[in-house]
Parts: structure tokens; sequence; C-alpha cells
């Protein structure tokens, strides 16, 4: 099945700074990879994702990156702000599959900590 | 509305007790899921239904046991729990096609003693 490695597994930034985070997946077939941002004692909330056919997305702040030779996509927060402290998850995901559902396998997150 | 709700929010059972965890969408989502989440640890994926018919179990204990009434309801049957399943039980609702966004509800804090 598909295993999901993300790094690192905390991450303390000054405000205005940039933070990145790293995932590596295992199965060539994954096609779908959203991050999600969760606050303490709430639920999971997606904040970007990318498909297999795209190699960069970008909404405002946040930005995705994806290398499908390499199996691997990065999570970039840039002018970091108090209000972006969480755990942030990458996930992925084979979906498509008669039946299937959309399964996601998630990586381990990374707590992120911005800093006045 | 793009809300997944949970009820109830808190639960604290007995392990001889019977209790059940429900979850309700209203987005026209196919495929529903049931995912567990341990303090500091990802959500690990417990159950996968698409179009109300279970597709996905992942090797759970039958002391958990899902039920899916219909296209908007998920509910999760808890029997003889163990301590080591007190968890954050989060229900997700999605469509059933390719890579499209999982929305969790706000999740059942279950305590087991």
């Amino acid at each position: 099945g598909e295993n999901v490695e993300q790094h690192p597994s905390t991450l303390s930034v000054q405000e205005g700074d940039s933070a990145v985070i790293k995932c590596t997946y295992s199965d060539s077939a994954s096609n779908y990879f959203p991050w999600y941002k969760q606050e303490l004692g709430k639920r999971p909330q997606l904040i970007i994702d990318i498909r297999s056919n795209v190699g960069e997305k970008k909404d405002q702040r946040i930005a995705v990156t994806l290398n499908k030779t390499a199996k691997h996509f990065s999570l970039h927060i840039t002018e970091t702000q108090p209000e972006d402290s969480a755990v942030y998850f990458c996930a992925a995901s084979r979906s498509g599959v008669t039946g299937g559902g959309n399964k996601l396998t998630f990586g381990t997150g990374t707590q992120l900590k911005v800093e006045l | 509305d793009t809300e997944v709700t949970q009820t109830p929010k808190h639960l604290v059972m007995g392990m001889t007790n019977k209790k059940s965890l429900k979850c309700e969408q209203h987005m026209g989502h196919r495929a529903m899921y049931w995912y567990k989440q341990k303090a500091k640890k990802p959500p690990e994926l417990m159950f996968v239904y698409s179009y109300e018919k279970l597709s996905i179990n992942e090797s759970v204990p039958s002391r958990f046991s899902p039920e899916c009434p219909n296209s908007s309801l998920l509910n999760l049957h808890l029997h003889a729990l163990q301590p080591e399943d007190s968890a954050l039980y989060l229900c997700a609702s999605s469509q059933e096609n390719r890579g499209t966004e999982a929305f969790f509800g706000q999740g059942t804090r279950l305590t087991v003693v």
C-alpha cells in the first residue's frame, strides 16, 4: 500500500519568514495530493491540493509543488503569520477506482509554530 | 452547505457499553469515511463507504461496526471497546470520483473507561 513520509516533524519560523514542508510517497499510481491544516482541537481542513497532471499550484501565500519522477511534493508558505501556527498533514491517494472512494494516506504531520 | 456534522462531540463509555457515533452531510457526496486519530498522530482510515456500500475495511476490529443507512448518514456502532480505542473519531465525505476534496467533520472525542 501507499506510504507517505513527511519532514520536518516540527518547524519554528519568525513571522514573515517562509516555511517549507516536504513529503515523499511510495505508490507511483497515486494521483491526488492534498494538504490539510489542523488547529488544536479542530477538524483537518484542506488548504491546497494538486493533481498528478500539474507540477505547481499557488493560492495567495500558499503553494504546492509536485515532482512525479522523484515522488515528492512540498508545501510552501510565504510571509507566515501567527495564525498559520497549526499541524499540517500531507496526503496521497489513488482515487478514481470504481467503488473505492478517495482513500487518503496521510503523512505524519508537521507542527508549525510562527513566532512573533 | 459544506458541513459534515458529527454527534456527539464528546463521549465517555465503559468497556461493556454499546454506543453509536453519527455523521451527516448534505453535499450530495456518495463517498463517506471513518477515520481514527490519536493525539499528535495523523488520521488513520478505518472504513470507506461508496454509494452506501462498504468498499474498504482497513482490518478494523469487529467491536467497531459501520453502517450507512442512506446517502447522507453514516454511523459507527461501538461495543466492548478497550481503553486504547480512546481517540478522536473523524467522519469525512467526498465526491465519488477522481481526486476530490474530502470534507471532515469536527470529530467525536471518545474516552473508554
